[in-house]
C-alpha cells in the first residue's frame, strides 16, 4: 500500500495568517501516460463527513474558496490557504487514488 | 443536489454479521463508481472497499477482503456493503462516497452522514 504522511499533525495559527499542510507519498503518485497527479485534500469538521476540497493536485472543487489551493510533485504536496477564516478550523486529509486501496494520511489539525 | 443516505449500522457481537446500504439520489448512480469508507473513533480516514459503476469490478483493502462483500443494485439506486466475521477493529462510522468515475472511484465529491458500526460483546 502507498503510505501518505503529512506534517504538522497540529497548526495553530491566528486569522488571516497563512497556512500550510504538507504530504508525501511513499512512491509516486504521477501517471506517466497522462501526466495528473492523482492526489486530492478533504477538509473535514467535528461531526461532519468529508468534504472534498481539491482533486488531481491542484483542481479547486466546486464551492471552495480561492483562498485554498494545491501544489506538488509526484511524492511531495502542499494544501496552502492563504488568508484563514474561522470556518477553515477543521482536520486536512490528503488522499491517494493511484491505486487501491486508496490511503489518506493522518491528517493535520488546523487550529485558531 | 446528491443526497447519500446510510443505514444499517448498529451494535454486533464478534463475529457477527452486519449488511449496509446507501441509498443515493440527485445524480445518475449507475454511471458512477462508488466507495465506502469508515472511520475509527477519534481515527483517521480509512478507504475498505470500492465497486465499479456497473459492478463488474470490486476493490478491497486488504484487513476486510474475504469478510466483506460490496455490491450495488443500480435500479435501485443503491450500495451495499455485507460485512461478516465481524471484529472489534471493525468499530467505526462508515461512509458511503460516490466517485468521479466510473471504473475507478478515484476522489469523492459527495459523502453520506455516516452509520455507526460498533462490534463488542
Amino acid at each position: 500500500d502507498i503510505v501518505m504522511t503529512q506534517s504538522p499533525d497540529s497548526l495553530p495559527l491566528s486569522l488571516g495568517e497563512r497556512a500550510t499542510i504538507n504530504c508525501r507519498s511513499s512512491q509516486s503518485v504521477l501517471s506517466g501516460s497522462n501526466n495528473e497527479i492523482y492526489l486530492a485534500w478533504y477538509q473535514q469538521k467535528p461531526g461532519q463527513p468529508p468534504r472534498l476540497i481539491i482533486y488531481w493536485a491542484s483542481t479547486r472543487a466546486s464551492g471552495v474558496p480561492d483562498r485554498f489551493s494545491g501544489s506538488g510533485s509526484g511524492t511531495d504536496f502542499t494544501l496552502t490557504i492563504s488568508s484563514l477564516q474561522a470556518e477553515d478550523v477543521a482536520v486536512y486529509y490528503c488522499q491517494q487514488y493511484w491505486y487501491f486501496p486508496y490511503t489518506f494520511g493522518q491528517g493535520t489539525k488546523l487550529e485558531i | 443536489e446528491v443526497q447519500l443516505l446510510e443505514s444499517g449500522g448498529g451494535l454486533v457481537q464478534p463475529g457477527g454479521s452486519l449488511r449496509l446500504s446507501c441509498a443515493a439520489s440527485g445524480f445518475t448512480f449507475g454511471s458512477y463508481a462508488m466507495t465506502w469508507v469508515r472511520q475509527a473513533p477519534g481515527k483517521g480516514l480509512e478507504c475498505v472497499s470500492a465497486i465499479s459503476a456497473s459492478g463488474s469490478t470490486t476493490y478491497y483493502t486488504a484487513s476486510v477482503r474475504g469478510r466483506f462483500t460490496i455490491s450495488r443494485d443500480n435500479s435501485k439506486n443503491t450500495l451495499y456493503l455485507e460485512m461478516n466475521s465481524l471484529r472489534a477493529e471493525d468499530t467505526a462510522v462508515y461512509y458511503c462516497a460516490n466517485g468521479a468515475y466510473s471504473d475507478h472511484p478515484h476522489y469523492s465529491d459527495s459523502w453520506g452522514q455516516g452509520t455507526l458500526v460498533t462490534v463488542s460483546s
